[in-house]
Parts: C-alpha cells; sequence; structure tokens
C-alpha cells in the first residue's frame, strides 16, 4: 500500500497563515479526489476538519482550507489561534475502498 | 448526539487474541460504513479495516490480512475487530470511527481503548 509523506513539523505565531503538504507516493492514489485532514490533539479522538479535498464540516471554521494538485494536497490554516496547535494527519484513498495516513505534522503555533 | 464507545482492549500475550468492541448511538447505524484506525505509541495513524453497512465487503491493511477480522451487529449497533496471533506491533491505542460519504470522510470518532501486547 502506498504512503503519504507530510513535513514533520511547521510552525507559526498567532495570526499568521501556514500550510502543511501531503505528498502521494503512489500514481494510483493521485488520481483520486479524496483526501481529508484530521486534527489530533493529544489524549482526545482526531477530528476531521477537511473531506473531498476542499469540503469543510459543519462546525469547522473557513479558516481551514484544503487544496489538491496532481500528487500533492495541501491544508491551509489561515489566521492561526493557540487552539490550533495539534498534529494533522492527512487521509487519502488507496484504491479498493482501502485508505492511508499520513505521517503526521506537529504544529507549534509559537 | 453521535457517541462512539470501544471496549476490549486489555494486555494480552504475543500470539493471543483480544476482541474489541464499539458500541454506537445516535443515529442509524445500519446505514453506514463503519472503519478502525489505531495509534501505536509515539507513532501516527494507521487505517486498519473497514466494513460496508451490511457487512458484505470487508478491507484490511496489509499488516493484519489473515489476522483481524472486521464484523458489525446491525442489531445491536456494534461494531467488532477480531483480533488473532497477536503481535507486539499491533500494540495501540484502536479507535472505531464512521464512515461519511466517502471512505476518507472519518467523521466521528471514539476515545478508543489500549491494546497491549507484551509477555
Amino acid at each position: 500500500q502506498s504512503a503519504l509523506t507530510q513535513p514533520a513539523s511547521v510552525s507559526g505565531s498567532p495570526g499568521q497563515s501556514i500550510t502543511i503538504s501531503c505528498t502521494e507516493t503512489s500514481s494510483d492514489v493521485g488520481s483520486y479526489n479524496l483526501v481529508s485532514w484530521y486534527q489530533h490533539h493529544p489524549g482526545k479522538a482526531p477530528k476531521l476538519v477537511v473531506y473531498d479535498v476542499s469540503k469543510r464540516p459543519s462546525g469547522v471554521p473557513d479558516r481551514f482550507s484544503g487544496s489538491k494538485s496532481a500528487y500533492s494536497a495541501s491544508l491551509t490554516i489561515s489566521g492561526l489561534q493557540a487552539e490550533d496547535e495539534a498534529i494533522y494527519y492527512c487521509c487519502s484513498y488507496a484504491g479498493s475502498s482501502t485508505v492511508v495516513f499520513g505521517g503526521g505534522t506537529k504544529l507549534t503555533v509559537l | 448526539e453521535v457517541q462512539l464507545v470501544e471496549s476490549g482492549g486489555g494486555l494480552v500475550q504475543p500470539g493471543g487474541s483480544l476482541r474489541l468492541s464499539c458500541a454506537a448511538s445516535g443515529f442509524t447505524f445500519g446505514s453506514y460504513w463503519m472503519t478502525w484506525v489505531r495509534q501505536a505509541p509515539g507513532k501516527g495513524l494507521e487505517w486498519v479495516a473497514n466494513i460496508k453497512q451490511e457487512g458484505s465487503e470487508k478491507y484490511y491493511v496489509d499488516s493484519v490480512k489473515g489476522r483481524f477480522t472486521i464484523s458489525r451487529d446491525n442489531a445491536k449497533n456494534s461494531l467488532y475487530l477480531q483480533m488473532n496471533s497477536l503481535r507486539a506491533e499491533d500494540t495501540a491505542l484502536y479507535y472505531c470511527a464512521r464512515v461519511g460519504t466517502t471512505v476518507t470522510r472519518l467523521e466521528y470518532w471514539g476515545q478508543g481503548t489500549l491494546v497491549t501486547v507484551s509477555s
């Protein structure tokens, strides 16, 4: 099964914007527009913040946005807030009803 | 309110078995795909298995194929994960999640149940 590569860490100051990349290493994975992003605070359940590349679930602020080009997806968080500090995982369809997660990116709000 | 509550985790010896359960409430359980995702200590999330609404289709990550079985009982609003031939690398917090309109849309998650495989 394929892999998704994310940077280990990113950081930004309150009010700034950051972007987390997610690069797919399999051409099969890259052909689908089924990418989601999860926010995970340690000790809590992961939370869906973006699905189907760029859609936001109800209740997720529009500061969170997603995009995709070829074999790379991105999550952008604008107007950073302290509570955004968490680990973020991308997730992609890997064919045959299977799913793969990226390794996770730790976001630090300075 | 959608709730997912996992149970059944614990300490088990290598080669042993364990059955995890996930009790669902607040939605029509039989109308949704369900999934198991795990997180090993200090590691990231790993998708483990999916099951279709009526249980006719099941899919697994390669590392658990032949050892784990996902199942469900729609009459009891419950999801299960039977884990056999457990290995140290199966040690993880196991989450159940409800799948939305697409398989990567994991809308609701439980709090997880911890499985430790050690002698």
